[in-house]
């Protein structure tokens, strides 16, 4: 399996535009989490998924940032619009539950985000 | 509340032995985790305990006690690709959630 996919790697953008993240996880997984990671607050999760029905999004900052599943394989994260706080690496996550895939989180490597 | 604590950040020489602790304060727990990530890289999952005692794998082994809130990953042999930040995940299974909270990471840098 070619693992949990991001897209784009890197986005440059300017305050006020709107941003889509997109992330196609592993392949019979049934869960996907979406993570902020900033020097200052750490790795924070945003929202998951759990057979593409968000179960908890405690941690979406505001109302600027939305998350769908539409699919077992593709989620999308959007911010809009953007300030240049947003700024950060966002994670994608998928994992599997059972007494072998014991649930580990595989993570995307990440979507850089700078908001000017 | 819930709160994760390790060390920011140690050092350790090549060919030596480094632990790195991690306490932990949760709702519920199901299940502690270590991630391995290199700078500007996604984290890689390293070890998984539930139960008390010792896991082993490698010139990794990572150790659990449910009763103290602790554990501890261990890193023999270091190599000088072992430089990364080691992060300690709790799952808290309070309310039947599936979350992960993460420390902050342990920054290690391992010289020659």
């Amino acid at each position: 399996d070619a693992g949990v996919i991001q897209s784009p790697r890197h986005e440059v953008t300017e305050m006020g535009q709107e941003v889509t993240l997109r992330c196609k996880p592993i392949s019979g997984h049934d869960y996907l989490f979406w993570y902020r990671q900033t020097m200052m607050r750490g790795l924070e999760l945003l929202i998951y998924f759990n057979n593409n029905v968000p179960i908890d999004d405690s941690g979406m900052p505001e109302d600027r940032f939305s998350a769908k599943m539409p699919n077992a394989s593709f989620s999308t994260l959007k911010i809009q619009p953007s300030e240049p706080r947003d700024s950060a690496v966002y994670f994608c996550a998928s994992s599997a539950l059972g007494a072998i895939a014991k649930n580990i989180q595989y993570f995307g490597a990440g979507t850089r985000l700078s908001v000017l | 509340g819930q709160n994760i604590d390790q060390p920011t950040e140690m050092t350790a020489t090549e060919g030596a032995i480094v632990q790195i602790n991690c306490t932990y304060q949760t709702s519920g727990f199901n299940g502690l985790f270590w991630y391995q990530q290199h700078a500007g890289e996604a984290p890689t999952f390293l070890s998984y305990n539930v139960l008390d005692g010792l896991e082993e794998k490698g010139r990794f082994s990572s150790f659990l006690s449910r009763s103290k809130g602790y554990s501890y990953l261990l890193l023999k042999e270091l190599q000088m690709k072992d430089s990364a930040s080691y992060l300690c995940a709790v799952r808290d299974d309070g309310g039947a959630t599936n979350k992960l909270i993460f420390g902050t990471g342990t920054l290690l840098a391992v010289q020659p």
